[in-house]
Parts: C-alpha cells; sequence; structure tokens
C-alpha cells in the first residue's frame, strides 16, 4: 500500500525556523516533491529529492532519508508570504504516478 | 512560455448534471495528470494521459473519465454529479512521464454541485 503523513497544521512566528515533517510508505519509491500553494492557487514545485541527504535552495531545503521513509522541509527566515499549504508527494514507480499527503498548512504570525 | 490553463474557473451545477472541464498543457508537454482536491483528502489522482491514452487511473467510479487530444489538450468529464464531487480540480502536466519529472499544475477548476 502507499501512504503518506504529514502534520496537519503549524504555526510559527515571522524571522523562525520552521520543519515540516513527512513519513511516507510506498512500493516502488523513486524521489520525493514538495509543493506550495496559496489559498486559492495552484500548487508550484519547491524541490525534488531522490538520493539521501539534503537539498538547499535558498531560503528552503529539503532532506529525505529513503531508509526511514522520511523526509522534512525546512523554511527559514520565514515571512508572512510564506503562509500556505505544504504538499508532500512520492513517486511510485509501479504506478508511475505521483501520490500527495494531505498537506500541511502553515500559518506565520508576525 | 504559458502555464497550464485551465478552463472554467469555477462552475456551479445541480446534482445528476455532468460537467466537462479542460486543461491545456504547457507546450510540449505530452503527460497530462489531473487529481481531485478536497479539504478533508487532499490532493487525489484521477487519471494520467500520455499520447492520447490512459495510462494510469486512480480509485474514483466510472463517471470519472478523460481524454486527451493530439495536441495534448485534455478534457475530463463527471457525469450524474453527486455533492460529493464538490472539488477543486487539478491538471498537471509534465514534459515527460517518469522519473524525476516535475509537474507543472493549473490553477485548477472549482466545481461546486448543489
Amino acid at each position: 500500500g502507499q501512504n503518506i503523513d504529514q502534520p496537519t497544521e503549524m504555526t510559527a512566528t515571522e524571522g523562525a525556523i520552521v520543519q515540516i515533517n513527512c513519513t511516507y510508505q510506498t512500493s516502488g519509491f523513486n524521489g520525493l516533491f514538495w509543493y506550495q500553494q496559496h489559498a486559492g492557487e495552484a500548487p508550484t514545485f519547491l524541490s525534488y529529492n531522490v538520493l539521501d541527504g539534503l537539498e538547499e535552495k535558498g531560503r528552503f531545503s529539503s532532506f529525505l532519508s529513503r531508509s526511514k521513509g522520511y523526509s522534512y522541509l525546512l523554511l527559514k527566515e520565514l515571512q508572512m508570504k510564506d503562509s500556505a499549504s505544504y504538499l508532500c508527494a512520492v513517486f511510485a514507480v509501479f504506478s508511475v504516478k505521483l501520490i500527495f499527503g494531505t498537506g500541511t498548512r502553515l500559518q506565520v504570525f508576525p | 512560455k504559458a502555464g497550464v490553463t485551465q478552463t472554467p474557473r469555477y462552475l456551479i451545477k445541480t446534482r445528476g448534471q455532468q460537467v466537462t472541464l479542460s486543461c491545456s498543457p504547457i507546450s510540449g508537454h505530452r503527460s497530462v495528470s489531473w487529481y481531485q482536491q478536497t479539504p478533508g483528502q487532499g490532493l487525489q489522482f484521477l487519471f494520467e494521459y500520455f499520447s492520447e491514452t490512459q495510462r494510469n487511473k486512480g480509485n474514483f467510479p466510472g463517471r470519472f473519465s478523460g481524454r486527451q487530444f493530439s495536441n495534448s489538450r485534455s478534457e475530463m468529464n463527471v457525469s450524474t454529479l453527486e455533492l460529493g464531487d464538490s472539488a477543486l480540480y487539478l491538471c498537471a502536466s509534465s514534459l515527460i512521464r517518469g522519473l524525476g519529472t516535475e509537474a507543472f499544475f493549473g490553477q485548477g477548476t472549482r466545481l461546486t454541485v448543489v
């Protein structure tokens, strides 16, 4: 079976650091994506991890551990515009499709 | 380069009706996937089309169908609408199928069934 878990909601303060976790169980794993989705807008691509380790891209970093079925998205120097839903998605080779978690709604407060 | 275009943006239908949604992928992209997004369930995969053929299908009833044209544009159809079909329907296009292929999403069509 395929299962992806991430927290439903998180809150943080402007300027802080927040880590959004994602755990997954899937057969034929081949890559994990993070997408950002502002209310009423399309999801936009943030990062892709296929090998273990940390990928850094500006204020955003994403980490993957394939042996643990675990990933996190790290957001530094939070800004109000980072208030959005963050979607974790796993690419399953055998079914050749992206499987999404339910998303984590992040609210950033001043 | 134009992004993924979905029409219409908003739609209100009554139970029992049918609806057709349209998706124009990014030029050159041949893979189009459809997702249903609801607050409780997140993004649920509906189906994927590549080269005018349905390559993959999610766990949705047969009332949900789709097709892809030779120019890669895709349509999805929902017949005999139910209240539970109210959702945001997202289309995503990719250059190719498979590994590490970033999917680009359209703005979605928000369907409300009353």
